[in-house]
């Protein structure tokens, strides 16, 4: 295993589209984290999986954020009617149990024009 | 909630000479980790110092916790060009699950 992948790196897209995130965890890890970045600031809690359920929202995940893991295994992330203020780099993290180290993947970096 | 606070928020240095970056926060932890990360990529993570512990050490890495100050120290011996990156502290947030939550990082910059 190469550690947590993300897919798309890169993605512009024009405000009012919609806009998916794939995330696939290091594989026996249990926890899935999504977190938002924008320059010069440290990354954003956003969401929290343990397994196949959503255990924790961020305020600042608005209801045009949805994501997803179904069975456990890999992770979406759906942002709906993209506003120009979702351009960020958005980062996906897995770790094994809790107060542990977490990975990272490389990220999304999200562009809305 | 954010807790950690990274000070300074950009240092520049020479190569060779040793980086300090500090990070406070504000409720109890089990733990503290630092991050690194270099410009448009993903966090790599230094290490983990546990709330019972004063002192860790990972090569040329030190990293301290003063749990009655509620703050934590990040050393970088005989710095290298290869240095330069962000450093953040991670904690957990005081509520919920505990997910890891991150200060405004340290930009440092270490020149050949």
């Amino acid at each position: 295993d190469t550690g947590v992948s993300q897919d798309p790196r890169h993605k512009i897209t024009k405000r009012g589209q919609n806009v998916t995130f794939r995330c696939d965890p290091i594989s026996e890890h249990n926890r899935l984290y999504w977190y938002r970045q924008t320059l010069g600031q440290g990354p954003e809690f956003l969401t929290y999986f343990q397994n196949e359920a959503q255990l924790e929202k961020s305020r600042l995940l608005s209801d045009r954020f949805s994501a997803e893991r179904p069975k456990g295994s890999f992770s979406t992330l759906e942002i709906q009617r993209t506003e120009q203020g979702d351009s960020a780099m958005y980062l996906c993290a897995s770790s094994l149990g809790m107060f542990v180290e977490a990975f990272f993947g490389q990220g999304t970096r999200l562009t809305v024009v | 909630s954010q807790q950690g606070e990274e000070d300074p928020q950009a240092l520049s240095i020479q190569e060779g000479e040793n980086a300090t970056m500090n990070c406070s926060y504000k409720t109890s932890i089990n733990n503290l980790q630092w991050y690194r990360q270099n410009s448009g990529r993903g966090l790599v993570h230094l290490i983990l110092i546990r709330s019972n512990e004063r002192e860790k050490h990972s090569g040329r890495l030190r990293v301290t916790l003063d749990t009655s100050k509620k703050s934590s120290s990040l050393l970088i011996t005989a710095s290298r060009a290869a240095d330069t990156a962000s450093y953040f502290c991670a904690t957990p947030m005081d509520t919920g699950r505990r997910a890891l939550t991150f200060g405004s990082g340290t930009r440092l910059q270490v020149q050949p």
